[in-house]
C-alpha cells in the first residue's frame, strides 16, 4: 500500500516567494495533519483536518501560513510570503478516524528559504 | 508542552535488549501512551501504543505500570538500524500528538 506522499522532497527558494507544499494521505484516512520540525523547536503540529475540514489551526505560526484540503486525497500548505525563519522540514501525516489510531507520516519536505 | 519525560540519550549494544523509559505522571484515564521513532531525515514511524495493559507487536513491547504513571518500550534485540530518536507521547481522542524531545538511542556494535 502506498504511504503518505509529499512533494516536493526539497525546495529552495528566495525570501518573499510563495511556497506550496503538497500532501496525498493514505486512501481512506479521515484525518490529515501538518507538522513542522526545526532544531530549535522540535516537531510541532501546525494544523489538522477531519473529513477535509480544518479542526485545529492553533499551531499555524502566522497569517503567512495557510492550509487547504479540497478533497479527501489532497492537501496543501502554503507560505506567502516566505521568510528565512520558515526554513524547516514539513511533515504530513494521516490516520483513520475511529478510535485511538496511529498516525502515518510522509517523508517530509525540506524547505530552505534564502 | 509535552506531558512526558524521557532521558535525552541512551546507548545499547547490538543484539541486546533496549529498554527506553518514559514518565507520564499526569496521564488521564482516557489517554493512551504512544511510541514513535524517527530515524535521521525520515518521517516519524509509529511503533506501538497502549492504554493500561502491556502490548507487544512485531517491533517492540510496551510495559505500562499499574498506576499508569510510567512505561517502558522494549526493543528485544536491538540492531544498528534501531538507532533513532524515540518519542513517548500521551494522547486522547482526536489524534493530536505533542512531541517532546525524545530519547536518542544509539545502538553500538
Amino acid at each position: 500500500d502506498a504511504g503518505v506522499i509529499q512533494s516536493p522532497r526539497h525546495e529552495v527558494t528566495e525570501m518573499g516567494q510563495e511556497v506550496t507544499l503538497r500532501c496525498k494521505p493514505i486512501s481512506g484516512h479521515d484525518y490529515l495533519f501538518w507538522y513542522r520540525q526545526t532544531m530549535m523547536r522540535g516537531l510541532e503540529l501546525l494544523i489538522y483536518f477531519n473529513n477535509n475540514v480544518p479542526i485545529d489551526d492553533s499551531g499555524m505560526p502566522e497569517d503567512r501560513f495557510s492550509a487547504k484540503m479540497p478533497n479527501a486525497s489532497f492537501s496543501t500548505l502554503k507560505i506567502q510570503p516566505s521568510e528565512p525563519r520558515d526554513s524547516a522540514v514539513y511533515f504530513c501525516a494521516s490516520s483513520w478516524a475511529t478510535g485511538y489510531q496511529p498516525q502515518h507520516f510522509g517523508d517530509g519536505t525540506r524547505l530552505s528559504i534564502l | 508542552d509535552a506531558k512526558t519525560t524521557q532521558p535525552p540519550s541512551m546507548d545499547c549494544a547490538e543484539g541486546r535488549a533496549a529498554n527506553l523509559p518514559c514518565n507520564h505522571s499526569t496521564i488521564s484515564g482516557n489517554e493512551y501512551v504512544y511510541w514513535y521513532r524517527q530515524i535521521h531525515s525520515q518521517g516519524p514511524q509509529y511503533i506501538i501504543h497502549g492504554l493500561k495493559n502491556n502490548e507487544t507487536n512485531e517491533m517492540a513491547s510496551l510495559i505500562i505500570t499499574e498506576d499508569r504513571k510510567s512505561s517502558t518500550l522494549i526493543l528485544p534485540h536491538a540492531t544498528l538500524r534501531d538507532t533513532a530518536v524515540y518519542y513517548c507521547i500521551v494522547s486522547s481522542a482526536g489524534g493530536k500528538l505533542i512531541f517532546g524531545q525524545g530519547t536518542e538511542l544509539s545502538v553500538k556494535p
